[in-house]
């Protein structure tokens, strides 16, 4: 069974650039969550995606934006690129929402994006 | 203030030793805690996840806790190996709520 596959894997942008990053999740689930994680603030939760609807936004300005595909694939934009957005961009798979009860969630291997 | 605290921040021990990762948290009602294991450049990976209701979860040399009165967890790791050197994340969920909190994570170091 494959698992939650994100490309590319690493990204070099400059200000002012977009970027889109892919996730692919397991086969079957339908639910898609992005996390941006960077050394000193940890795991921030961006946005989560169910069905190919937008369940749930975290507290992120509107220049990162997503969107599901009928066959679950997302994928994550991010406009006017700012140095701070320098981090590593984590996808989760699950069948359901990852916060519910004995729903496991995957990760996949990020997407490592670096502004310059 | 985050509502998930983990101590300590990082933390080295020698191969075969035992130690013991803490998560403070003040998410209420909660649905559920999670631990996972993130390798260096790799996603995380889920250890154990348990409900409000449960003391205790053990996954291999893995042994969670969970004290829901006091609102603490902790994760155990016993006769540690090199592969465990990772960073070790708590993750809670809230009741009848879509955001989950995030603790900052320990990073643990094994050394040979």
């Amino acid at each position: 069974k494959a698992g939650v596959t994100q490309t590319p894997r690493y990204l070099i942008k400059t200000r002012g650039q977009q970027v889109t990053l892919s996730c692919s999740p397991i086969s079957g689930h339908r639910s898609v969550s992005w996390y941006q994680q960077t050394p000193g603030q940890g795991l921030q939760f961006l946005f989560e995606y169910f069905s190919e609807t937008q369940r749930n936004k975290g507290n992120f300005p509107g220049r990162f934006s997503g969107r599901q595909f009928s066959n679950s694939r997302s994928e994550m934009n991010v406009s006017t690129l700012e140095l701070g957005d320098s981090a590593l961009y984590l996808c989760a798979s699950s069948l359901e929402y990852m916060g519910q009860l004995n729903t496991e969630a995957f990760f996949g291997q990020g997407t490592r994006l670096t502004v310059v | 203030k985050n509502q998930v605290e983990q101590s300590p921040q990082s933390l080295i021990i020698l191969e075969g030793k035992n130690c013991t990762l803490q998560c403070n948290y003040t998410v209420s009602p909660f649905s559920n805690l999670r631990w996972y294991k993130q390798d260096t450049g790799r996603g995380p990976v889920s250890l154990t996840i348990m409900t409000f209701s449960e003391n205790t979860k053990s996954n291999g040399r893995y042994t969670a806790t969970l004290d829901a009165d006091t609102k603490q967890s902790s994760l155990h790791i016993t006769a540690s190996q090199l592969s465990d050197s990772a960073s070790y994340i708590c993750v809670v969920s809230p009741l009848n709520d879509y955001k989950l909190s995030f603790g900052a994570g320990t990073t643990v170091t094994v050394r040979a």
